[in-house]
């Protein structure tokens, strides 16, 4: 069956380490692939987009991700975490240009001081 | 850009009611879209319009769910007869789709969050 998996549920890191979320995706096809974040009570802010061309892509608060094909991954990246990145973090996929996303289960981040 | 914004925030009512959420999506965006969130779940897609054309429903969309986005603009949805398992924060996203590759990512309001008693 078609889906998007994030292995983690919850990650706990301390504040100015690094972070990597896992996130892979079970179709035929290269999909387009997103990362959101969530805050509690809040709706999902994009944090960057896969489309095509260079696969490691830049987003925004300084996170990236790098999409492998050959292991159907898109895992984002923070090289340093603030306590303010503390948050749901979801990995979707778009498979037909615009029509719908398909979210995983999201990971939960906890920051440490 | 204002962004996309859904109301009410928060409904509650009882079981049985009707309830209505309205979403006003960005204002260029020709694409408005529906999802539901259950606690500790990604969001589910429910529906889709390009512009007043819903072209695409999941079979989540009950029949007791209903959608419109009757000018193009902002988008109504309503649920009939609501049960428990309606509970969820329901979320709005808008996405500028043109000529493929110029698709662009959907962006979400804050959502409606549904508390059936």
């Amino acid at each position: 069956a078609q889906s998007v998996t994030q292995p983690d549920i919850h990650i706990t890191v301390s504040e100015g380490a690094s972070l990597e979320l896992r996130c892979n995706y079970s179709y035929g096809a290269t999909p387009y692939l997103f990362w959101y974040v969530q805050s509690p009570g809040q709706g999902l802010q994009l944090l960057l987009k896969y489309f095509s061309g260079d696969t490691l892509v830049q987003g925004i608060k300084g996170f990236e991700a790098e999409f492998k094909r050959s292991q159907s991954s898109f895992n984002l990246r923070k090289p340093s975490v603030h306590w303010s990145d503390a948050a749901e973090y979801f990995c979707a996929v778009d498979l037909d240009a615009g029509n719908m996303l398909t979210f995983g289960g999201g990971t939960r981040l906890m920051v440490k001081p | 850009d204002t962004g996309v914004s859904q109301n009410p925030r928060h409904k509650i009512t009882k079981r049985g009611q009707n309830v209505t959420f309205r979403c006003d999506p960005i204002s260029e965006h020709n694409r408005l879209y529906w999802y539901r969130q259950t606690l500790g779940q990604g969001p589910e897609f429910l529906t889709y319009f390009q512009n007043e054309a819903q072209l695409e429903k999941s079979r989540l969309l009950s029949d007791r769910f209903s959608a419109e986005r009757p000018k193009g603009s902002f988008s109504t949805l309503e649920i009939q007869r609501t049960e428990q398992g309606d509970s969820a924060m329901y979320l709005c996203a808008s996405s500028l789709t043109g000529a493929n590759p110029s698709i662009g990512p959907q962006h979400f309001g804050d959502g409606t969050r549904l508390s059936i008693l």
